[in-house]
């Protein structure tokens, strides 16, 4: 268990539906990054908060948005939903920015669009 | 232009060999950390090692190791006495220093399957 809450486990929607993704880090994380893995793209890194404000922004769509809250927990959003957004989408945190710090993956949400 | 690169689809083993998966990288950045994450088929993402750019020696923990050549820029997983429980995804990751470069960037994945 790497401390790191992601809920719901699974989601079954419909096209053009909207979906909320939530992530609680690990305890003393600051930092919180979503990632989407698909059969076709791999692992794509998505969005990245600290402690509140948006630091980096990856190949994350326009109908997709996200925020972190001031207890930092984190929301992804996912909006107008089409059949390729299936896939498992992941939280991850971490303590801070350095680059040696572990990044410390939630369960995934796997996200079926019908 | 591919950053991390897994030239191994999928490795058959032997139960209680050593297996090595490959993994190279491409950075210009001095300052990066390499990652490797084992994804069994119930899906998480498990951290199993770390290595620093300026680490003088390989990085160990338990069973796994890293094999990092610097020059050659490849992070090597070795897994020592293969067992049953290995068997699931192995995924190379970079970190890179540059600010604003935040995110892991991953390779394609390794299957390994472990043989009885």
């Amino acid at each position: 268990d790497s401390g790191v809450t992601q809920t719901p486990k699974h989601l079954i929607t419909a096209t053009g539906q909207r979906v909320t993704l939530r992530c609680s880090p690990r305890s003393g994380d600051l930092s919180v990054y979503w990632y989407q893995q698909s059969l076709d793209q791999g692992l794509q890194f998505l969005i990245q908060y600290y402690n509140g404000e948006e630091r980096a922004k990856g190949n994350i769509l326009e109908r997709f948005s996200a925020q972190q809250f001031p207890d930092l927990h984190s929301e992804l959003n996912l909006s107008s939903l089409e059949l390729g957004d299936s896939a498992l989408y992941f939280c991850a945190s971490s303590v801070s920015l350095a680059v040696q710090e572990t990044q410390y993956f939630g369960p995934g949400t796997r996200l079926l669009v019908l | 232009a591919q950053k991390i690169t897994q030239t191994q689809p999928g490795m058959f083993v032997q139960e209680k060999e050593a297996v090595t998966l490959d993994c190279t990288y491409d950075t210009s950045d001095p300052s990066y950390g390499l990652f490797w994450y084992k994804q069994p088929s119930s899906g998480e993402m498990i951290f199993l090692i770390y290595q620093g750019s300026y680490d003088q020696q390989n990085a160990t923990e338990g069973r796994y190791s890293l094999n990092f050549q610097k020059a050659r820029k490849s992070a090597n997983l070795v897994i020592s006495a293969s067992q049953l429980g290995d068997s699931a995804m192995y995924f190379c990751a970079m970190r890179e220093g540059s600010q604003g470069a935040q995110k892991l960037v991953f390779g394609q994945g390794t299957r390994l399957t472990i043989n009885p």
